[in-house]
């Protein structure tokens, strides 16, 4: 399958300070890509859809300014999380749509997921 | 609205047994796309299968079937012949196709432990 890669893996930060996550498509152009939060234990919840040469779309109750994306090429998505508190903490997973998908394939694959601890 | 319900927080299952692995769904979408990811502890979400709305049969991957009951709106997964491998979060998730918006929707997870 389509492999996306996420860098870094792991991030510990400090209070206040910024955190870049990198999101790849490593083997074929992603025009849109999504980025995803999971709380230990709990469900992914979309974060907000990154489209190549456009601003991205978020999902009610996330901040702009403070999850910034930037889709500045069709295999580079990033999440810049800003001014970072505790409670950003918090696994990010991104995805990427696989164009030209037909039915009966998964149409987004996956990144590894980022695990930011702000300290 | 749409929306993803997996009911069963935690499961066990012995080795070489077969587990389902419970979702229902609802949507006003005619149209749409059900999903099934394996997340092991390293956080990866792994695809195992798919069923579209207007499939007719239930898609199989392997080990892997899907139960479809599209008038009960629930799309199982049985695992069969169960590994100590599969021990690991499954996510249930749909995306409307007709809203062309490539969203995906996840239910709350599965915990499936296999047991030696």
């Amino acid at each position: 399958g389509a492999v996306v890669s996420q860098h870094p893996s792991r991030v510990i930060c400090k209070s206040g300070t910024s955190v870049k996550i990198e999101c790849r498509s490593l083997d074929f152009q992603a025009t849109t890509m999504f980025w995803y939060r999971q709380f230990p234990k709990q469900s992914l919840m979309l974060m907000a859809t990154s489209n190549e040469g456009s601003k991205a779309t978020y999902e009610q109750g996330v901040e702009k300014d403070k999850f910034l994306i930037n889709h500045a090429s069709l295999t580079l998505s990033t999440l810049t999380v800003t001014s970072a508190h505790p409670e950003d903490s918090s696994f990010y997973i991104c995805s990427a749509r696989v164009p030209g998908q037909g039915r009966g394939v998964t149409e987004a694959f996956f990144g590894q997921g980022t695990r930011l601890t702000v300290v | 609205a749409q929306k993803i319900t997996q009911t069963q927080p935690g499961m066990f299952v012995q080795e070489k047994e077969a587990v389902t692995l419970d979702c229902t769904y609802d949507t006003s979408d005619p149209s749409y796309g059900l999903f099934w990811y394996k997340q092991p502890s390293s956080g990866e979400m792994i695809f195992l299968i798919y069923q579209g709305s207007y499939d007719q049969q239930n898609a199989t991957e392997g080990r892997y079937s899907l139960n479809f009951q599209k008038a009960r709106k629930s799309a199982n997964l049985v695992i069969s012949a169960s590994q100590l491998g599969d021990s690991a979060m499954y996510f249930c998730a749909m995306r409307e196709i007709s809203s062309g918006t490539y969203k995906y929707i996840f239910g709350t997870g599965t915990r499936l432990k296999v047991l030696a």
